[in-house]
């Protein structure tokens, strides 16, 4: 099992240029999340999804667009990237929402010039 | 609004003693709390649960505790080892159940 994996692992974008971060579980899990992590600041919660065709805000969604198309793929996307948004970026997902653990992907890390 | 709070500051510690590690948590009262084990370049990792209702969970040379009169838990390394050496984040879930993460506390075990 892969577990989950992310892809692209670094990237880097000019200001206004659009991408598509992409997410893949082989756990058949329905919970999965996008996470971003800043130095000095615990992960925040971007959007997350509690099962295929469905996604949910999080903390701090403004920014970014997600799609569960299919079960295992959660796709996150950045419109119009700013240079706000360079940052860490984690996916995760687990079998349920409450006293589940979470299985992390490796990361993407994303700088926006 | 909920707050979790970890030592910001790096826990510098000789092998083989004990590490402790706190996370306190205001404003609320979560009905579970996760650790998890973050190294350098990597997603984190999943260690243990405690619910609230449990004083103390054990996993090999992991203990956590969870007070709740305190607002607090604490994680602790028995016999710290070099490769313990990470960051620790601690995760109670909010009040609808989504993981809100501390912004972790380094470890460094020396040799």
């Amino acid at each position: 099992n892969a577990g989950v994996t992310q892809t692209p692992k670094f990237r880097v974008l000019k200001t206004g240029q659009s991408m598509t971060l992409l997410c893949a579980q082989d756990m058949n899990h329905e919970y999965m999340y996008w996470y971003r992590q800043d130095p000095g600041m615990g992960l925040r919660l971007i959007h997350y999804s509690v099962g295929e065709g469905t996604t949910a805000k999080g903390e701090v969604p403004d920014g970014y667009n997600v799609s569960r198309l299919k079960k295992q793929n959660f796709l996150l996307g950045l419109e119009s990237a700013a240079p706000s948004q360079t940052s860490v970026y984690f996916c995760a997902s687990s079998r349920d929402l409450t006293y589940n653990e979470q299985f992390f992907g490796p990361g993407t890390r994303l700088t926006v010039l | 609004s909920q707050k979790i709070e970890q030592n910001s500051e790096a826990l510098n510690i000789q092998e083989g003693k004990t590490a402790t590690l706190t996370c306190n948590y205001t404003n609320y009262s979560p009905a579970y709390l996760q650790w998890y084990r973050q190294d350098p370049g990597r997603g984190p990792v999943f260690l243990l649960l405690i619910r609230e209702n449990e004083k103390e969970k054990r996993k090999e040379r992991l203990k956590v505790t969870f007070d709740t009169t305190l607002k607090q838990s604490l994680f602790h390394i028995t016999a710290s080892q070099p490769a313990d050496s990470a960051t620790y984040l601690c995760a109670p879930p909010d009040s609808s159940y989504k993981l809100i993460f501390g912004s972790g506390t380094r470890l460094l075990v020396r040799p």
